[in-house]
């Protein structure tokens, strides 16, 4: 079955960039997403990549894949205090998506 | 306003008593499918939907039941809730149509169940 791999935890000092990186197993996925999940709160989609794609990159945030390797990864530009969250990678295979069990990243002042 | 409402947003009930959470959406989604979030292990499928009437077992169905009567609702049902089932629910919808294929997932904001 599909199975969806990410490093548990992340700090990073304010200014600094961050890299969160997923490996996913699912070699038909047609859609990879990032969500951030803040604390108390829902989900909130933040990019996304269509797998043949390499790269997509939107304002401070940069995401790269490397079909071959399936592996997805999230770039976050000048990270500051308010991108501390949990980040969730997602693989869509047709219309199921199946998560990472999500990054925490503590941003340090 | 796209929008995905889960009601309540929390609940704490006591083990066997029946309960329901309820899950509705205003973009005419084919889709519908319910998460379960628990720390450590992200999101977990439970049930989902295909369009009205038809609806499949998840990654963890054991314990729940699901309906889809209606296109717009997809109510998750706790038949006989235990403390197991304690966790944070996401419903979730989307189109199913070929053209729409690259857009995402619609979440709800949540759903915090504590059952004692």
């Amino acid at each position: 079955g599909e199975d969806v791999e990410q490093s548990l935890f992340l700090s990073v000092r304010e200014g600094d960039s961050s890299v969160i990186n997923c490996t996913y197993t699912d070699s038909s996925s047609t859609y990879l997403y990032w969500y951030k999940q803040e604390p108390g709160a829902g989900l909130q989609l933040l990019t996304y990549i269509f797998s043949n794609m390499d790269m997509k990159q939107d304002q401070r945030l940069t995401v790269l894949l490397n079909k071959k390797d399936k592996h997805l990864s999230l770039r976050i530009a000048d990270t500051q205090t308010g991108d501390s969250a949990i980040y969730f990678c997602a693989e869509k295979d047709n219309y199921k998506l199946t998560f990472g069990k999500g990054t925490l990243l503590t941003v340090n002042p | 306003e796209a929008q995905v409402t889960q009601n309540p947003r929390y609940l704490i009930t006591v083990t066997g008593k029946k309960l329901t959470v309820t899950c509705s959406q205003n973009m005419n989604h084919e889709y519908m499918s319910w998460y379960r979030q628990d720390p450590g292990l992200g999101l977990r499928q439970i049930y989902y939907s295909m369009n009205v009437e038809v609806t499949d077992k998840g990654d963890v169905p054991e314990g729940y039941k699901v309906s889809r009567k209606e296109k717009r609702n997809f109510p998750l049902i706790l038949e006989s809730p235990s403390p197991n089932q304690t966790s944070l629910y996401f419903c979730a919808s989307s189109s199913a149509l070929d053209r729409d294929r690259n857009q995402p997932q619609h979440f709800g904001d949540g759903t915090r169940l504590s059952i004692l």
